[in-house]
């Protein structure tokens, strides 16, 4: 099955600095790759995600990479913010019959004002 | 807010109790999961409805038994649990399971089992 591992798994930066979170995943059948933030208290809620046809994506200050060849994709952050302080998730979803998202370990990132 | 509703948003039972959760979602979504979350752990599946049919249940204890009796409802039906099995439970429903639908989460619920 799928592993997907995530690094750092605590990230502090100061407010206004950039935040990278980097992820390999195991089985080059994975197709897509959503990355979730998930605040105290609440559900994971899905910030940005990208396809494997594709290489980059942004939205506003955050912007995912995917290396298929290396397998690993990368959160990035521009300008961060208090209220981006919370956990990330990266995640991968094959593309076999179970359709079945794995997560990464999580990243707590804390920006400090 | 999220479009995914779930109830009771804490719940504390003993291990003899019998208890439910639900989780209720109007986005017109095929796809309907239950999630388990340990404190600092990503979120674990445990089963997927597609369709309203069960189509994975990934080796969960019957202690869990999920149950969907329409497209908009999902309910976990709880019984005879340990006290490990105290998390954060998660419905998340999704366009269908095609690959690339988004996931949309509820905001969980919070269970301690005593």
């Amino acid at each position: 099955g799928e592993n997907v591992e995530q690094h750092p798994s605590t990230l502090s930066v100061q407010e206004g600095d950039s935040a990278v979170i980097k992820c390999t995943y195991s089985d080059s059948a994975s197709n897509y790759f959503p990355w979730y933030k998930q605040e105290l208290g609440k559900g994971p809620q899905l910030i940005i995600d990208i396809r494997s046809n594709v290489g980059e994506k942004k939205d506003q200050r955050i912007a995912v990479t995917l290396n298929k060849t290396a397998k690993h994709f990368s959160l990035h952050i521009t300008e961060t913010q208090p209220e981006d302080s919370a956990v990330y998730f990266c995640a991968a979803r094959d593309s076999g019959g179970y359709q079945k998202v794995t997560f990464g370990t999580g990243t707590k990132l804390q920006v400090i004002p | 807010d999220t479009e995914v509703t779930q109830t009771p948003k804490h719940l504390v039972m003993g291990m003899t109790n019998k208890k439910s959760l639900k989780c209720e979602q109007h986005m017109g979504h095929r796809a309907m999961y239950w999630y388990k979350q340990k404190a600092k752990k990503p979120p674990e599946l445990m089963f997927v409805y597609s369709y309203e049919k069960l189509s994975i249940n990934e080796s969960v204890p019957s202690r869990f038994s999920p149950e969907c009796p329409n497209s908009s409802l999902l309910n976990l039906h709880l019984h005879a649990l340990q006290p490990e099995d105290s998390a954060l439970y998660l419905c998340a429903s999704s366009q269908d399971r095609q690959g690339g639908r988004e996931l949309f989460f509820g905001e969980g619920s919070r269970l301690t089992v005593l």
